[in-house]
């Protein structure tokens, strides 16, 4: 168990909706990161935050947004969903948000768009 | 810009034979590099990582690493193959002046035959 928590672990939902993914990281983990992972672009970074400011920004969609609580848990918010947005989405978290420190990640939430 | 190659995407083996899973790496300075495990319907566990010394890392489960700068490699071995080491293994890599994070490979599926 890495101790990272993710919640839902499967949702379903239609074209156009809006859905929330959150993630509560490792006990005294101060970064967090989201990865989507598809079976055709693989895994790909989204955001990290660390102590609930934005670190580093890639494949982010307009669409997509997240941000980093005061007690560390995070939300990442997909809005406008289109069928391409299906996906296995992952939320990882380190110590301290180094590029050498290692990642721990989260069972991960299935995100089906009908 | 950064990248990963598995240039394998399915390895199998004979339990209780070697097993080597590839990767090569593009980066500007000196890189980061990293190994994660994924079970099936579970996120990736941190095997191993090269930071900077000794070429041969050792890490969780047996497994071993071998940096190779001349190469730029990063290649994955195990003396002896479980059946219970089936499952999927991506190689990433970052560097020490990144603003970036993890960029992952594909993914390399193993299958250790009983």
């Amino acid at each position: 168990d890495s101790g990272v928590t993710q919640t839902p672990k499967h949702l379903i939902t239609a074209t156009g909706q809006r859905v929330t993914l959150r993630c509560s990281p490792r006990s005294g983990d101060l970064s967090v990161y989201w990865y989507q992972q598809s079976l055709d672009q693989g895994l790909q970074f989204l955001i990290q935050y660390y102590n609930g400011e934005e670190r580093a920004k890639g494949n982010i969609l307009e669409r997509f947004s997240a941000q980093q609580f005061p007690d560390l848990h995070s939300e990442l918010n997909l809005s406008s969903l289109e069928l391409g947005d299906s996906a296995l989405y992952f939320c990882a978290s380190s110590v301290d948000g180094a590029p050498d420190s290692p990642l721990h990640f989260g069972n991960g939430t299935r995100l089906t768009v009908t | 810009a950064q990248s990963v190659a598995q240039p394998e995407d399915q390895v199998n083996v004979a339990e209780g034979n070697p097993l080597t899973v590839k990767c090569t790496y593009s980066v500007s300075g000196n890189p980061y590099l990293f190994w994660y495990v994924q079970y099936p319907n579970r996120g990736l566990q941190f095997l191993l990582k090269y930071i900077t010394g000794d070429n041969l890392v050792k890490g969780s489960y047996g497994f071993e690493a071998e940096f190779n700068k001349s190469q730029t490699s990063f290649h994955l071995k195990k003396p002896s193959a479980l059946v219970s080491d089936s499952a999927l293994y991506f190689c990433a890599v970052t560097h020490s002046g990144s603003a970036r994070q993890l960029t992952f490979g594909s993914g390399t599926q193993l299958t250790v035959l009983p």
